[in-house]
């Protein structure tokens, strides 16, 4: 069983729609939680981290984390053409291993006009 | 907003040569990571580092791979002999020291082997 599953997509939404993205893991230890951003040829950029189960809030972005489920979630909301991109989960079990992360494989999003 | 800057951009190297990728973290962090990024494949942790030596590696990073950091700002990850399945993009990342705080990436160093 990979350790983090996510749908790789694509995913074509248009604009001023709500997105639903997803992750899903395998190992109870993992502690933190972020999603990445990563448009072409960049790098991965933070968007989202979060320790807890329960929902975070960031403007448009809302993380969602089920730890009983192993499962989280990030929405985005009025979804714009430049939220286009490859949106990345990763995982960070803490403790000694804090810092080493586990990412999905990241979900190709394209927001159309 | 500091960054995390990586370069060169994009390294062309022939097989069996020693290269090194450059980073230079953001100036008050004090973790570092090399990531990898196979084309079409998940990022892979490769490498942390702090206070001066190797806290974790993953089964990746073998004897041709070291890490360096040479004076106060730069962090360099050397493939000594260089293989064609090296070819990747590597990510560096750096975080803060205080608490349990995100990783931050560069825009990566696109590497081809020929």
């Amino acid at each position: 069983q990979k350790e983090v599953e996510q749908d790789p997509g694509p995913l074509s939404v248009p604009e001023g729609a709500i997105v639903s993205l997803n992750c899903t893991y395998s190992n109870s230890a993992f502690q933190y939680f972020m999603w990445y951003r990563q448009y072409s040829r960049k790098g991965p950029e933070l968007l989202m981290y979060t320790y807890s189960s329960g929902n975070k809030e960031d403007g448009r972005f809302t993380a969602q984390v089920d730890k009983s489920s192993k499962y989280i979630s990030l929405f985005i909301r009025d979804s714009q053409p430049s939220d286009s991109a490859t949106y990345l989960c990763a995982i960070d079990a803490g403790g000694t291993s804090y810092g080493k992360l586990t990412f999905g494989q990241g979900t190709i999003l394209t927001v159309h006009p | 907003e500091p960054e995390v800057t990586q370069t060169p951009s994009h390294q062309v190297t022939q097989m069996g040569q020693e290269v090194i990728l450059r980073c230079v973290p953001i100036s008050n962090h004090l973790y570092f990571y090399w990531y990898r990024q196979i084309l079409g494949q998940k990022v892979e942790f490769l490498v942390s580092f702090y206070n001066n030596e190797i806290s974790e590696k993953s089964e990746i990073f073998d004897d041709q791979f070291s890490v360096e950091r040479p004076d106060g700002s730069n962090f360099t990850l050397k493939i000594r002999s260089t293989k064609l399945e090296d070819s990747a993009m590597y990510f560096c990342a750096s975080r803060n020291r205080e608490g349990n705080q995100p990783q931050h990436f560069g825009d990566g160093t696109r590497l081809s082997i020929l």
